[in-house]
């Protein structure tokens, strides 16, 4: 079985600080995980994603995200903020070892990021 | 763009009447989702297939079928819409590469 908890469901930064977004995750095999951003009325974009390579996973827009095993975390980050981040982010994890077609996504609930000019 | 196309992108309908929702996608991708979008409960997954002709149920499948007659063609059909169904509803097709997954433009589907 997997699952994600997003520790935050509102984070409210200023326009050039830096962002963290807090993801856990459970999972029984080794996990893919991923980010994904959902700006208002939009579908879901990917961000980054984790499928055991280097730790320290590069995404679009300047976002950054590290995956740490032995605190079953995947944290997103983002040195400074700007206005055109503020939207839902989404961790979601893919428990590739459970068989079957779905390959188990599991999303969390969301973080929704604003940003204070 | 995953080349993932979905119709219709609004709907009203009244409750207890059938509802058909299609994703239409172009790049020849074997595996398709169909998730609905709840606030407060992220994206859970309604059913999903893995090939023509090829179904199964999800997290949240209960009132909803599917049909997959053509790889480009993945069909979400509540048969006798509640008002609990009233959600936005994401298709996804998921690249030949590890667990990822792309995603359509959505369906927001009210049933009054």
């Amino acid at each position: 079985a997997q699952s994600v908890t997003q520790l935050d469901s509102h984070v409210s930064v200023s326009e050039g600080t830096p962002v963290l977004l807090r993801c856990n995750y459970s999972s029984s095999y080794s996990p893919s995980l991923f980010w994904y951003v959902q700006h208002p009325n939009k579908g879901l974009q990917l961000l980054l994603k984790y499928t055991s390579a280097a730790t320290l996973v590069k995404g679009i827009n300047g976002f950054e995200a590290e995956f740490k095993k032995s605190e079953t975390s995947f944290h997103l980050t983002k040195p400074s903020a700007h206005m055109s981040d503020a939207a839902e982010y989404f961790c979601v994890v893919s428990d590739r070892g459970s068989g079957g077609g779905a390959d188990g996504l599991t999303f969390g609930k969301g973080t929704h990021l604003i940003i204070q000019p | 763009d995953a080349g993932i196309t979905q119709s219709p992108r609004h709907k009203v309908t009244e409750t207890g009447t059938p509802v058909t929702l299609r994703c239409h996608q172009t790049e020849n991708h074997r595996y398709m989702y169909w998730y609905r979008q709840d606030p407060g409960h992220g994206l859970r997954l309604i059913h999903y297939s893995y090939g023509v002709k090829d179904t199964d149920k999800g997290e949240v499948s209960d009132g909803y079928s599917v049909s997959r007659s053509k790889t480009e063609d993945f069909l979400l059909t509540l048969e006798s819409a509640t008002s609990s169904q009233t959600s936005v509803y994401f298709c996804a097709i998921r690249d030949r590469d590890l667990g990822e997954q792309y995603f359509g433009p959505g369906t927001r589907l009210t049933v009054t």
